[in-house]
């Protein structure tokens, strides 16, 4: 079964500009989260995706934005990139267990803002 | 502010060492899980802890759910350099929020 994929891994951006990543979930997975990792401040919780809907929003300014198609596959928007935002970004899809989901993570997006 | 906090931040032993790492917060989760990442990639499950004072043992690795169910701990016993890796917790909080991480080497 193939696990999480994301696309592109790397990536660097000039500050002003806006990135879409792109993280197909595995299949038969239809929820998907984003989160950002930074040295400083670890996973920081971006939006889960459920059936094309947002079910779950951290705090995140509007700048970072996101959407998932039919086939369950979601991308994340980031516009006016600011220098802040160089990050490695982790898609992860979640399957429900009886107690608790297990996420699965891609290998991620690395994000460069010069 | 980290919902959830992890000591140490840091963590360098020698092989054959004993470790614990801690994961705390003021929330309550209805579970806890536990999280290793390797360089270039991402996290993989290690446990998930749901009953207050649960203990689940994993070879090497003990985890341990508070009985509070607000905070737990990782312990490794002699440890091996194949356990270098970032160790990330996370509660079930509505959605899966994590901790900063404890990043631990293990020289040969």
């Amino acid at each position: 079964k193939a696990g999480v994929t994301q696309t592109p891994r790397y990536l660097i951006k000039t500050r002003g500009q806006q990135v879409t990543l792109s993280c197909s979930p595995i299949s038969g997975h239809r929820s998907v989260s984003w989160y950002q990792q930074t040295p400083g401040q670890g996973l920081q919780f971006l939006f889960e995706y459920f059936s094309e809907t947002q079910r779950n929003k951290g705090n995140f300014p509007g700048r970072f934005s996101g959407r998932q198609f039919s086939n369950s596959r979601s991308e994340m928007n980031v516009s006016t990139l600011e220098l802040g935002d160089s990050a490695l970004y982790l898609c992860a899809s979640l399957i429900t267990g009886p107690n608790t989901g297990e996420l699965f993570f891609g290998e991620g997006s690395r994000l460069t803002v010069l | 502010t980290q919902l959830l906090e992890q000591s140490p931040q840091f963590l360098s032993i020698q092989e054959g060492e004993n470790l614990t790492v801690y994961c705390n917060s003021s929330s309550v989760f209805s579970s806890l899980q536990w999280y290793r990442q390797e360089p270039g990639e991402g996290p993989v499950l290690l446990v998930t802890v749901v009953t207050g004072g649960e203990v689940k043992k994993l070879k090497r690795l003990t985890f341990q759910f508070g009985d509070a169910r607000k905070d737990s701990s990782l312990h490794i016993t002699a440890a091996q350099p194949g356990d270098t890796g970032l160790y990330l917790c996370a509660g079930d909080n509505n959605d899966m929020r994590f901790g900063a991480g404890t990043r631990l080497t293990v020289k040969p």
